[in-house]
């Protein structure tokens, strides 16, 4: 069983077309999260939510949405996608409590804009 | 605000031979240390951690001691394999409001046999 899953793992799409990516924890997490990594293998946090509840927001375009319909599931929806949006995107997962905030990875979902 | 600075790769070594990748921190407060591994076509996997000053972490052969006084976690293993071969990230976590992990650049290690 996978414990944090994404998808699409593969997304290829055009320049203005609009995408989501999904994900999902078994692990009965609290905190979900999308860091996304640049072709430099460079990792950056995007959104944190906590109980459904946006709790981390870093300077991301609004063209990037997060949606958290319940503490399991938390979803990506890209609009107006454009060349430098390319990169792997991760899904994450922890749950709150202890010093050692150990976080759980998805596989990424690697998006390409022609 | 928060950083971790890692050496920059890649890191070629032979089989067996003794790896350290080095990795420093600016942090407020009293962060816990992380070192998460990425094998190609994956996601990351926490390979070790430590939360407290001179704490030791340790997991299949690696080490890396949290230093205070030098702000350093650096990664160590004493004999390397072809199988490590990956790219291994630095990371903190910060006050207890910001649960997300900051992360250093990477170091792609590359063993060959």
């Amino acid at each position: 069983d996978t414990a944090v899953s994404q998808t699409p793992k593969y997304l290829v799409t055009q320049m203005g077309n609009d995408k989501s990516i999904k994900c999902e924890q078994n692990l009965g997490h609290d905190t979900m999260y999308w860091y996304k990594q640049d072709s430099k293998k460079f990792l950056k946090i995007m959104f944190s939510y906590n109980n459904k509840e946006l709790i981390i927001n870093e300077t991301v375009p609004n063209r990037f949405s997060p949606k958290s319909p319940d503490k399991a599931h938390l979803n990506l929806h890209i609009n107006s996608l454009e060349l430098g949006d390319s990169a792997v995107y991760f899904c994450a997962s922890s749950q709150v409590g202890g010093r050692a905030v150990e976080l759980f990875f998805g596989e990424g979902s690697r998006l390409t804009v022609l | 605000g928060n950083s971790v600075t890692q050496m920059e790769g890649p890191v070629t070594l032979s089989e067996e031979a003794f790896l350290t990748i080095n990795c420093t921190y600016t942090a407020t407060g009293y962060p816990s240390l992380f070192w998460y591994v990425q094998y190609p076509g994956e996601g990351l996997q926490l390979l070790l951690k430590a939360t407290k000053a001179d704490d030791k972490g340790s997991n299949k052969g690696f080490e890396a001691t949290y230093r205070k006084e030098t702000t350093s976690f650096h990664l160590e293993k004493g004999s390397v394999q072809v199988s490590d071969s990956a790219v291994y990230f630095c990371a903190l976590s910060g006050s207890a409001g910001r649960r997300a992990l900051t992360f250093g650049s990477g170091t792609r290690l590359q063993v060959q046999p």
